[in-house]
């Protein structure tokens, strides 16, 4: 597709039950980016991949928090055992490089997670 | 401290006026980029402007320009002629190195606006 690609774009899950969320960025755009927003926040950031280098993961909450990028594409990001807290939009971007200057992020629409 | 403050966290404008989102930044770094990107009720984030850290001249893109003071670390985006269709959250971001030699960059709390008839 043309632009980010998230799915699904809302999940309601139990709490303790693990879920996965999907990001499909655009084709060819190296550096992809996971961030949370709670409502009426900003956004925070969890996860950075660049190419085949390793990940920043300096933004993830806590160890119930991974994410993967396979083939340097698609990444999921997964949270286990579900907390109520982890209710939010989960935003996806990818920019064509990473790095300072006019890497522009472009976004896909989210998924919205609601752990009841 | 917060890298990116935005102060406002609502603003009212007439449609077809002119309106001014603030936003101020906290940075040592020399070079750095700043951005806006406004948010609609459908959730997707679409980038609106940007300027770097040394660019002299300010940003413009259509209705939106970036009324940039370094000295003063501010980058507020201003919308002239206001439509209808600009009633969104509105966040300043800024990229920047960090200590680990990544750039990732980081957003405000966002400026809800609403444009009226």
């Amino acid at each position: 597709g043309a632009g980010v690609s998230q799915s699904p774009s809302n999940k309601v899950t139990e709490k303790g039950k693990d879920v996965e969320l999907r990001c499909d960025p655009i084709s060819g755009h190296t550096a992809l980016y996971w961030y949370r927003q709670s409502l009426g926040q900003g956004l925070e950031f969890l996860i950075y991949f660049q190419g085949n280098s390793a990940p920043d993961k300096s933004g993830l909450p806590s160890d119930r928090f991974s994410a993967e990028r396979t083939g340097g594409s698609v990444s999921t990001l997964t949270i286990q055992r579900t907390q109520q807290e982890d209710s939010a939009v989960y935003l996806c971007a990818s920019s064509l490089i990473g790095g300072i200057g006019k890497n522009i992020q472009y976004f896909g629409a989210g998924t919205r997670l609601s752990v009841l | 401290a917060q890298k990116i403050t935005q102060t406002q966290p609502g603003m009212f404008v007439q449609e077809k006026e002119a309106v001014t989102l603030d936003c101020t930044y906290d940075t040592s770094d020399q070079s750095y980029g700043l951005f806006w990107y406004k948010q609609p009720s459908s959730g997707e984030m679409i980038f609106l402007i940007y300027q770097g850290s040394y660019d002299e001249q300010n940003a413009t893109e259509g209705r939106y320009s970036l009324n940039f003071q370094k000295a003063r670390k501010s980058a507020n985006l201003v919308i002239s002629a206001s439509q209808l269709g600009d009633s969104a959250m509105y966040f300043c971001a800024m990229r920047e190195v960090l200590s680990g030699g990544s750039y990732i960059p980081t957003f405000g709390r966002g400026t809800s606006l609403i444009v009226h008839p």
